[in-house]
């Protein structure tokens, strides 16, 4: 049964620093690997998704690594805003297709003015 | 990108009472749905997958009779949470799958937070 772990629960930065939000998973059979977005009483964005075939992803300030041998994600947030405040989560489907999506707990991100 | 619409954002009920909550694609079609809740500091979890026209397929130990689900168009997915509880209180969002030529995506509505006295 897939596990999604993500370290730490919550983080809290001043404004400007770069950080790294990680995500480890218990089975390496995955199709691809998502991060998303999750406002307080919203819904998600999704921000990145890497395929199983790929290292790593980049939008913006945002950079997303994965690496499956390991069962390991790791998404680097550079030049932290406040804006970024939000909770982030790693999900990972089973290899095959994007159902039944595994979701870590999130991480919780502070960026203080 | 595709838009999902999901209504309400909140509701507050009484024991014994039914909910539903609708769940639109606005600007696509989704033949396939699939709704989340998440109980406080826990992760998102897959209830259940809905297919238009055809019933829903219900994760283990998710009650079918409880969480009623209708997909009958390919626009519209609604979840009734029937004699709902206290511990049913939660947090639930919906997703439409959306197939490209060359990969899928999910798209998430805007969740809705159920409070249940």
């Amino acid at each position: 049964k897939q596990e999604v772990t993500q370290i730490p629960a919550a983080l809290s930065v001043p404004e400007g620093e770069n950080l790294v939000l990680n995500c480890s998973f218990t089975d390496s059979a995955i199709y691809n690997l998502q991060w998303f977005r999750q406002d307080p009483g919203k819904g998600l964005t999704s921000l990145l998704l890497i395929q199983s075939s790929q290292r790593e992803q980049t939008s913006g300030r945002l950079n997303a690594s994965l690496d499956k041998s390991s069962g390991r994600s790791t998404l680097y947030i550079a030049a932290s805003q406040p804006g970024d405040s939000a909770t982030y989560l790693c999900a990972v489907p089973p290899q095959g297709g994007s159902e039944k999506l595994v979701f870590g707990k999130g991480t919780k991100l502070t960026v203080n003015p | 990108g595709a838009v999902v619409s999901q209504h309400p954002s909140w509701v507050i009920c009484k024991s014994g009472t039914s909910v539903k909550i609708e769940c639109r694609s606005l600007d696509f079609q989704a033949t396939t749905m699939f709704w989340y809740r998440q109980f406080p500091k826990q992760s998102l979890m897959l209830m259940a997958t809905s297919n238009e026209g055809s019933k829903a397929t219900y994760e283990q130990g998710v009650e079918k009779d409880k969480f009623l689900i209708n997909h009958a168009s390919l626009t519209l997915s609604t979840l009734t949470v029937t004699s709902a509880h206290p511990e049913d209180s939660s947090f639930y969002i919906c997703s439409a799958r959306v197939i490209g030529r060359t990969n899928e995506k999910l798209f998430f509505g805007s969740g809705t937070q159920l409070s249940v006295l």
